[in-house]
């Protein structure tokens, strides 16, 4: 069974350009989240999706951040304009109900 | 807001010594506590995903406790090696939403 999948692994953009991450779920989990995880603090939930519909937005920066997740699969992330307090890895995962979540490896975004 | 806290925040113990991490969250609207393991360049990793009172989950060296209750769970990890080292994060699920709220994490270091 293939894992997540995330894209790209390493971004460096100047700050106010866009930036955008790609996630692919593993088949058949309806469950999407996209995590930031700053150094020294544990992931923070910015989006839940149930197939394609967003259930959790809350904290997702909505003035610079959207997301889409297109027929209930891949998901995309973007910021525009990134800012210098963007910088940090955002995990994308996903799950079926009532188990384990399964993570791709991250990007790691720095803004300069 | 719900707080899912971990102790220690950083831990550097020796190979063969045991070691065991504290994850502290919400005793209310209690559904699931995960353990995930995170290694440098790697995805987290799911390690146990508990559910009951008083429950108990072993793999290998690594063993987990439960207290619903009183709201934390224990993480053992006995003679620790090198291939420990890594951040072990927690995640409380709450009743009848897939939403994962995690804590810090613990870093662990064990030295040869």
């Amino acid at each position: 069974e293939a894992g997540v999948v995330q894209s790209p692994r390493y971004k460096i953009i100047e700050k106010k350009q866009p930036v955008a991450f790609w996630c692919n779920p593993i088949s058949g989990h309806n469950t999407l989240y996209w995590y930031r995880q700053n150094l020294g603090q544990g992931p923070e939930l910015l989006i839940r999706y149930e197939n394609e519909e967003a259930v959790d937005d809350s904290q997702l920066p909505k003035d610079r951040f959207s997301a889409e997740r297109l027929k209930g699969v891949d998901s995309t992330l973007k910021i525009q304009p990134a800012e210098l307090g963007d910088s940090a890895v955002y995990l994308c995962a996903s799950r079926r109900r009532n188990t384990e979540a399964f993570f791709g490896q991250g990007t790691r975004l720095t803004v300069v | 807001i719900l707080n899912v806290e971990q102790s220690p925040q950083s831990l550097h113990v020796q190979e063969g010594d045991s070691t065991n991490f504290t994850c502290s969250f919400p005793s209310s609207n209690f559904y699931a506590l995960h353990w995930y393991r995170w290694e440098t360049a790697k995805s987290p990793e799911a390690l146990f995903v508990m559910t009951l009172n008083g429950d108990e989950k072993k793999k290998g060296r690594i063993s987990a406790t439960l207290n619903t209750k009183e709201g934390y769970s224990y993480l053992y990890i006995k003679g620790s090696q090198p291939e420990d080292s890594a951040t072990y994060l927690c995640a409380f699920e709450s009743y009848n939403t897939d939403k994962l709220i995690f804590g810090t994490g613990t870093r662990l270091q064990v030295f040869p």
